[in-house]
């Protein structure tokens, strides 16, 4: 167990609709980062997060946004789904800004 | 953007059998990473590696930081059934800056008993 949580675990949805992913990092970690991996693919960064503010941002769609929150969990917000955002979506964090990320358990996103 | 091509792709194996995969990039590295990821999970952290040359060993896994900081390899010794999985090196890019881990292409493991 990593220690970085995420919910839901599946989530089943129409085109055009709006989702949130949420991530509760690990004890003490403040950096929360998002990825994307589609079926076989390798791991996409989205966006990094730190203490609450944004850091990093990789090829995030705009319809996609995120936040952390002063609780330090965050939310991934997708909007306007089509049927290729279907994907794993995987929150991470870590201690600080360049040490190891540790991963949730993803959450699988199909979008019908 | 920056990519980082590991090798092999995917290879089969017979259990009890020592593996090695190899993660190459055209940039330098100050860290390198290696994580394993089970089918439905997340990546799990196996080894890191902070310094040019460095070899660190998690067991019957062994990770070396290669000495032009632009690639590095993970060797799995006597092979079980529980390696199978999906390989991934990883590291910050770019070098420096409070950045994004570049995940490699992965190498998928796969055991033959």
């Amino acid at each position: 167990d990593s220690g970085v949580t995420q919910t839901p675990k599946h989530l089943i949805t129409a085109t055009g609709q709006r989702v949130t992913l949420r991530c509760s990092p690990r004890s003490g970690d403040l950096s929360v980062y998002w990825y994307q991996q589609s079926l076989d693919q390798g791991l996409q960064f989205l966006i990094q997060y730190y203490n609450g503010e944004e850091r990093a941002k990789g090829n995030i769609l705009e319809r996609f946004s995120a936040q952390q929150f002063p609780d330090l969990h965050s939310e991934l917000n997708l909007s306007s789904l089509e049927l290729g955002d279907s994907a794993l979506y995987f929150c991470a964090s870590s201690v600080g800004l360049n040490s190891p990320l540790h991963f949730g358990n993803g959450t699988r996103l199909t979008v019908t | 953007g920056q990519q980082l091509n590991q090798s092999p792709q995917s290879m089969f194996i017979q259990e009890g059998e020592d593996v090695s995969m190899n993660c190459t990039s055209s940039s330098i590295f100050n860290t390198w990473l290696w994580y394993k990821q089970d089918p439905g999970e997340g990546p799990v952290l196996l080894i890191a590696l902070y310094k040019a040359g460095e070899l660190t060993s998690n067991g019957r896994l062994t990770a070396q930081f290669g000495i032009t900081r632009k690639d590095s390899f993970l060797n799995i010794s006597a092979s079980i059934p529980s390696d199978v999985g999906i390989y991934f090196c990883a590291g910050p890019f770019p070098t420096g800056t409070a950045s994004k881990l570049t995940f490699g292409t992965g190498t998928r493991l796969q055991v033959t008993l």
